[in-house]
């Protein structure tokens, strides 16, 4: 089985403070993670994926097999980074055949004051 | 380019109503899944098609059927919908399964009363 959690629903900081969005999963294969965000009034989109090892909008996040851990983070949080952030694995389906179930987190909504 | 296209935007059904929410997609993506959103819940997976001609159940199948009826298209059904099903529903879709990006509709609200 494949689960995701996210174990923070709210998270709230202030404009320039450092910010971090915490990640853990379940996952017997190797995982491919994913941090996808939704801003107000838009669809869902990626935001990054650990594959890449990429910092998109200022936000990173390294995958820790040993915690199995997925954390994201950003240096100095923006107004505009407030959102709902869900973090996301891609893995096996049911018996192995079906590689592609995409299993999200609970969300956490960042509110970034002024 | 219209992405994941989702029909219809809002829906109010009563109890025991059946219906079908549409989806569709332009880019050629061999997978393709339903999703329903709930506050505090996250999104949870319905059922998904790692590619056409399989479909397969995600976390909460309960109550819904689907067809993944050409590599395009791939719909949810509700066969007798329960106030339980009152939720924001979205569809995506991948280019394949592994460790691409997955685009999303822009979702269809419905309220069972």
């Amino acid at each position: 089985a494949q689960r995701v959690t996210q174990p923070e629903k709210l998270l709230s900081v202030f404009k320039g403070a450092p910010v971090e969005l915490k990640c853990n999963y379940s996952y017997s294969g190797s995982p491919e993670l994913f941090w996808y965000v939704q801003y107000s009034r838009q669809r869902l989109q990626l935001l990054l994926r650990h594959i890449s090892r990429e910092s998109i909008k200022g936000f990173t996040a390294d995958l820790n097999k040993g915690e199995t851990s997925f954390h994201l983070k950003k240096p100095f949080a923006q107004e505009e980074d407030s959102a709902m952030y869900y973090c996301a694995l891609s893995g096996v389906g049911a018996g192995g055949t079906s590689y592609g179930k995409l299993t999200f987190g609970q969300g956490t909504i960042l509110t970034v004051h002024p | 380019n219209a992405g994941v296209t989702q029909t219809p935007k809002f829906q109010v059904l009563k109890t025991g109503q059946s219906m079908t929410l549409q989806c569709a997609q332009d880019m050629n993506h061999n997978s393709m899944y339903w999703y329903r959103q709930d506050p505090g819940m996250g999104l949870r997976l319905i059922y998904y098609s790692a590619s056409e001609g399989t479909t397969d159940k995600g976390e909460v199948p309960n109550g819904y059927n689907v067809s993944r009826l050409n590599k395009r298209e791939f719909s949810l059904r509700l066969e007798s919908a329960a106030p339980s099903q009152t939720s924001v529903y979205f569809c995506a879709s991948k280019a394949t399964a592994r460790n691409t990006e997955a685009f999303f509709g822009q979702g269809t609200r419905l309220t069972v009363v």
